[in-house]
């Protein structure tokens, strides 16, 4: 069965900290890997893509990792701010529609 | 401004009635979908559409149908035969069916009293 698994289910965290999120995955085929930010109440928004043959990728302080090998993804958030407390999803893509996980919901506090 | 559009930002409904939720896009994309997220879930899939006049059902489509007469709307209407239709619901377009970047739209937050 397709599945996106995320961990942590949330997670809290103080400004300026660093953080790293987990997203593994069953989807196969394999197409591209996303992640989603979605602030509360707002429709999700790509932070970025990664393909198969692609092992990090970056958008400012966000940089994704992606092992191919193991279907592991990471999102790690680099001097956190209060502006990305949000929640963070990971989506699969393949021969079938996509496969979302459910999320992480992260809380930066001051 | 390009962009993907919901109407109404909140909705409120009695049991018994038929709600329609309103999805527009001027991106010139083929495909759109409605999205279902319920807290503590990831989003499901309702129906989706690669062309005018063509649409195929999701993963929870019962209680809901759509229609696709333009390329630029994709209304979602909530129909009495939902059980649970509380719930907060996502529009996106993409430009076809396959792997590429859906765009969403900021959603539309549907209670039934």
């Amino acid at each position: 069965k397709n599945q996106v698994e995320q961990s942590p289910q949330s997670l809290i965290i103080l400004e300026g900290k660093n953080c790293t999120l987990q997203c593994n995955y069953t989807v196969s085929p394999f197409s591209n890997l996303r992640w989603y930010k979605q602030d509360t109440g707002r429709g999700p928004v790509s932070l970025t893509i990664m393909t198969f043959s692609e092992n990090t990728k970056s958008n400012g302080r966000y940089t994704a990792t992606l092992d191919a090998d193991t279907k592991q993804s990471s999102l790690h958030i680099t001097a956190s701010q209060l502006s990305d407390s949000a929640s963070y999803i990971c989506v699969v893509s393949g021969n079938t529609p996509l496969v979302f996980g459910k999320g992480t919901r992260l809380s930066v506090i001051a | 401004d390009g962009g993907i559009t919901q109407s109404p930002k909140y909705l409120f409904r009695k049991e018994g009635q038929n709600v329609t939720l309103s999805c527009e896009q001027n991106l010139n994309h083929d495909a759109m979908y409605w999205y279902r997220q319920d807290p503590g879930q990831g989003l499901r899939l309702i129906y989706y559409s690669q062309i005018v006049n063509d649409f195929q059902k999701g993963d929870i489509a019962e209680g809901y149908s759509v229609s696709r007469e333009k390329k630029e709307s994709f209304p979602l209407t909530v129909t009495s035969a939902q059980k649970n239709p509380t719930a907060f619901y996502l529009c996106a377009s993409s430009i076809d069916r396959g792997g590429n970047e859906q765009f969403f739209g900021p959603g539309t937050r549907l209670t039934v009293l």
